[in-house]
């Protein structure tokens, strides 16, 4: 079966540093991206980047561009989606997701971490 | 907004067939398939159709899609109770080398 196990939930101050995790179990970990989704009640869905483990190869957004980095340990299966300075707007859930490439279909999900960014 | 758009709400009686919409563009519905999404309250989003019409295990055949030039639509036959839940339609867009989403379509079960 294919899991992807995020880190829980983060409750944070502005302008603190923040680094959340998602391993993956269950398939091949460096033959599949792994796409980081924000997920906001205002705006919905966003793809914020996604990175290709076998060499680290990452792609942002625009929107995201700059804002956060992705990063992978594949000898430990994990990505990572981190900040250096959190913003209240940051207040969100965080989902990873497998790509498959075939089809561009994002197929398994992580659980979601929600971040709280609040003074 | 989104980039992709769906009514913001459906709804139907048990046994009922409903279908929600999802309206794009010639750089992501037209260029690539469509992907749909049911995400149950405190849940992840969970894959329900692929590749426009394709059910992934697991997914009952109560669960259709279908996709024509800019726009693909998510049909739901014999409605249960347990189908309350938020729909999202995806698809990777060739101008932005990314994927966009729907906003959601909420579906209620009177």
């Amino acid at each position: 079966e294919v899991l992807l196990v995020q880190s829980g939930s983060e409750v944070k101050r502005p302008g603190e540093s923040l680094k959340i995790s998602c391993e993956g179990s269950g398939y091949s970990f460096t033959n599949y991206l792994i796409v980081w989704v924000r997920q906001t009640p205002g705006i919905g869905l966003e793809w914020m980047g996604f990175i290709y483990p076998v060499d680290s190869d990452t792609t942002y957004s625009p929107s995201f561009q700059g804002q956060v980095t992705i990063s992978v340990d594949k000898s430990i299966s994990t990505a990572y989606l981190q900040w250096s300075s959190l913003k209240a707007s940051d207040t969100a859930m965080y989902y990873c997701a497998r790509h498959i490439t075939g089809n561009r279909t994002l197929d398994s999900w992580g659980q979601g971490t929600l971040v709280t960014v609040s003074s | 907004q989104s980039v992709l758009t769906q009514p913001p709400s459906a709804s139907g009686t048990p046994g009922q067939r409903v279908t929600i919409s999802c309206s794009g563009s010639s750089s992501n519905i037209a260029s690539n398939t469509v992907n749909w999404y049911q995400q149950l309250p405190g849940t992840a989003p969970k894959l329900l159709i692929s590749s426009n019409n394709q059910r992934p295990s697991g997914v009952p055949d109560r669960f259709s899609g279908s996709k024509s030039g800019t726009s693909a639509s998510l049909a739901i036959s014999g409605l249960q109770s347990d189908d309350e839940a938020d729909y999202y339609c995806a698809a990777w867009d060739d101008s932005l080398n990314g994927w966009v989403f729907g906003g959601g379509t909420k579906l209620t079960v009177l």
